[in-house]
């Protein structure tokens, strides 16, 4: 059974950086790209970009070009994202997601972060 | 980037009755391998987004089957032929024809 479990809530201050974890189980780890999404609260969804776990490509959302690294640990079959020169409208929650043959199929429970001073 | 437009944004059902969403899109989705990048997913209160339907109307497994997708091009609708109270939640169109991935603005669907 597929499952992603994320990292715990984070606070950081304007400026800092912060970094989502994302924990794969039920499937070879480096077979399927994984999205990262985040929602401001009581907002929709957007798409920050993709990340492939096998040759380590990525493609960011323009917006968060210069802002996002995407990586992974494939010994313990984990992803990250880490979003720098944080600011208050980064609030929010990121999701991971698991591609397959384009679709997400599964996603993490989600991280809240928090940016404030 | 694609512009994804939903409406309603919002809609009141009686449970039983049937339900439909329409998502437009700012450009086509259909691929030159003949596939449409049209995506339906569902984010319960307090939820993850799950996905209900992929390539415009296909059930993702478990979706019970009073969903339907349709459409073609840019114009796309989800429906629910008898709306049930676990129906309730922020209904998504994404596409991932072209980078960046983008959604429609969500429409809430709630019971009367």
């Amino acid at each position: 059974q597929v499952h992603l479990v994320q990292s715990g809530p984070e606070v950081k201050k304007p400026g800092a950086s912060v970094k989502v974890s994302c924990k794969a189980s039920g499937y070879t780890f480096i077979d399927n790209y994984l999205h990262w999404v985040r929602q401001a609260p009581g907002q929709g969804l957007e798409w920050l970009g993709w990340f492939n776990p096998d040759s380590g490509d990525t493609n960011y959302a323009r917006k968060f070009r210069g802002r996002v690294t995407m990586t992974s640990d494939t010994s313990i079959n984990t992803a990250f994202m880490e979003l720098s020169s944080l600011r208050s409208d980064d609030t929010g929650v990121y999701y991971c997601a698991r591609d397959i043959y384009g679709r997400t199929d599964h996603w993490g429970q989600g991280t809240l972060v928090t940016v404030s001073s | 980037d694609v512009v994804m437009t939903q409406t309603p944004l919002s809609l009141s059902v009686t449970p039983g009755q049937p339900a439909s969403i329409s998502c437009k899109s700012s450009q086509s989705l259909l691929h030159t391998n003949g596939k449409t990048y049209l995506y339906w997913y569902l984010q319960k209160p307090g939820q993850s987004p799950q996905l209900l339907m992929y390539e415009v109307s296909n059930r993702f497994s478990g979706v019970p089957d009073r969903f339907s997708g349709s459409g073609s091009g840019t114009d796309f609708t989800l429906k629910i032929s008898r709306v049930e109270a676990d129906d309730v939640g922020v209904y998504y169109c994404m596409q991932s024809m072209e980078l960046p991935y983008t959604f429609g603005q969500g429409t809430k669907l709630d019971i009367k």
